[in-house]
């Protein structure tokens, strides 16, 4: 079955370096990938999309990678900032266009 | 534009009980998906609604019910409530038909069941 993983453990970055989150999947070939941020007891907001066929995509101090080959997703937050301390999610279209979900990496940015 | 609207907030319930869940998108936006979130989990998708029609369904009991009336305002409805129904129920709507880039989600209802 189509699957997607994220590292469960917690990420601990100090401020102004570069935070980088993973997201691998099996079993699919998405056309799309994306990411979200969630704040705790709130909903995910939407951050990037990522199609196969881009190798790369930034937004600001965000960039995203992807790779079809590695079956790998890379997600970094450059000159990272305690207000970027969130739990994020990536996620791809499975049948139907339904999104399947990774479980989410906990970022903790210290000052 | 005012976001994706959910109704209620917090929600304590006991055992048997039935609740409803009511989500309003995002002007304009046609789908509206529901979730399942507890912690440590991925999102569960409950079901999607485009235009007043289930268009897909998850991997939950008949217990767990939709809908999607004209103005695209949806409601979720779940029967005989179980420990184990205690999430955050989220629902998220799109401006797209069917192909779910770029979810818009509300705050979440947060349910408890005692």
């Amino acid at each position: 079955s189509q699957k997607i993983e994220q590292n469960s453990e917690a990420l601990n970055i100090q401020e102004g370096k570069t935070a980088t989150l993973t997201c691998n999947y099996t079993n699919y070939s998405p056309a799309y990938l994306q990411w979200y941020r969630q704040d705790p007891g709130r909903g995910p907001v939407f951050l990037l999309l990522i199609r196969e066929n881009e190798k790369e995509k930034r937004k600001e101090r965000l960039k995203v990678t992807f790779d079809t080959t590695l079956k790998q997703s890379l997600f970094h937050i450059t000159a990272s900032q305690p207000a970027d301390s969130a739990t994020y999610l990536c996620a791809f279209p499975g049948s139907n266009y339904q999104l399947i979900w990774g479980a989410g990496t906990k970022l903790i940015i210290k000052p | 534009k005012a976001g994706v609207t959910q109704t209620p907030r917090y929600l304590i319930k006991t055992r048997g009980q039935q609740v409803t869940l009511s989500c309003s998108p995002i002007s304009g936006h046609r789908s509206v998906s529901w979730y399942q979130q507890t912690p440590g989990q991925g999102l569960q998708f409950l079901f999607e609604y485009f235009s007043e029609t289930q268009r897909n369904k998850g991997n939950f009991p008949g217990r767990f019910s939709g809908r999607q009336f004209s103005n695209s305002r949806s409601e979720m409805n779940v029967s005989t409530l179980e420990l184990g129904d205690s999430a955050l129920y989220l629902c998220a709507s799109s401006a797209g038909q069917g192909r779910n880039e770029k979810l818009f989600f509300g705050s979440g209802t947060q349910l408890s069941v005692l």
